[in-house]
């Protein structure tokens, strides 16, 4: 899968916007772009994913870039319960399913209270 | 929602000791995956089953087996557990298809191996 590159950290304040940035330069056309998150203690949790238009689902929205070399996940309103790491993974189509999932170092999000 | 069960959370065996380590989901995946993640080397797949009673080999098989007699359960099997595989073990499933399916996991067990 292609390599993405993410910030190590990004501190917010609860209720507010989170905006959390994800380069992906060398994506091709067939990569799927998938978002996920872990908790401290807890398993990878599934958060959204698009190939090239914007995507909302309840968790989250995905914004994409119309080059697609970039792309950001926005939490509209953080609460405590988002802090932990986030991940942005390419995903190749058709084989993605079938394959691992690599992880790269992710961005380690903490919400203020 | 997706559920994704592994059957405990928290494991202590002794070294030599066979571990089994049990996955159940119950969104009718054909994937399942056993991964294996440490402090600084990230997740490393162990293996994965694409059907009842099929599997491939991960990236780090040595030391595993599984077992998938029923498309919702996926087991791990430690045949003779080591220090070495003293790890937080974490299952996912998901629909077969392409790069568009997500992995599910579940809450991970971690494993310490005495």
């Amino acid at each position: 899968d292609a390599k993405t590159t993410q910030p190590n950290s990004m501190e917010s304040n609860e209720e507010e916007p989170v905006h959390l940035p994800c380069n992906h330069s060398t994506i091709s056309g067939t990569d799927y772009i998938h978002w996920y998150r872990q908790l401290p203690s807890q398993g990878p949790e599934y958060v959204i994913h698009g190939l090239t238009s914007n995507v909302n689902n309840r968790m989250a929205s995905l914004a994409i870039a119309e080059d697609r070399k970039s792309s950001t996940l926005i939490l509209h309103r953080a609460t405590l319960r988002d802090a932990a790491v986030y991940y942005c993974i390419l995903r190749d189509f058709p084989r993605g399913s079938n394959y691992k999932l690599t992880f790269g170092k992710g961005t380690l999000l903490t919400v203020n209270p | 929602d997706v559920k994704v069960t592994q059957s405990s959370r928290y494991l202590v065996k002794r070294t030599g000791e066979k571990v089994f380590l049990e996955c159940v989901q119950d969104m009718d995946h054909e994937n399942m995956f056993w991964y294996r993640q440490d402090p600084g080397l990230g997740l490393r797949l162990i293996y994965f089953s694409y059907d009842v009673k099929m599997k491939e080999k991960g990236d780090i098989p040595e030391g595993y087996s599984v077992s998938r007699e029923k498309k919702e359960r996926f087991s791990l099997i430690l045949e003779s557990a080591s220090t070495n595989q003293t790890s937080m073990y974490l299952c996912a499933s998901s629909h077969r298809g392409g790069g568009n399916q997500p992995q599910h996991f579940g809450d991970g067990t971690r494993l310490s191996i005495l």
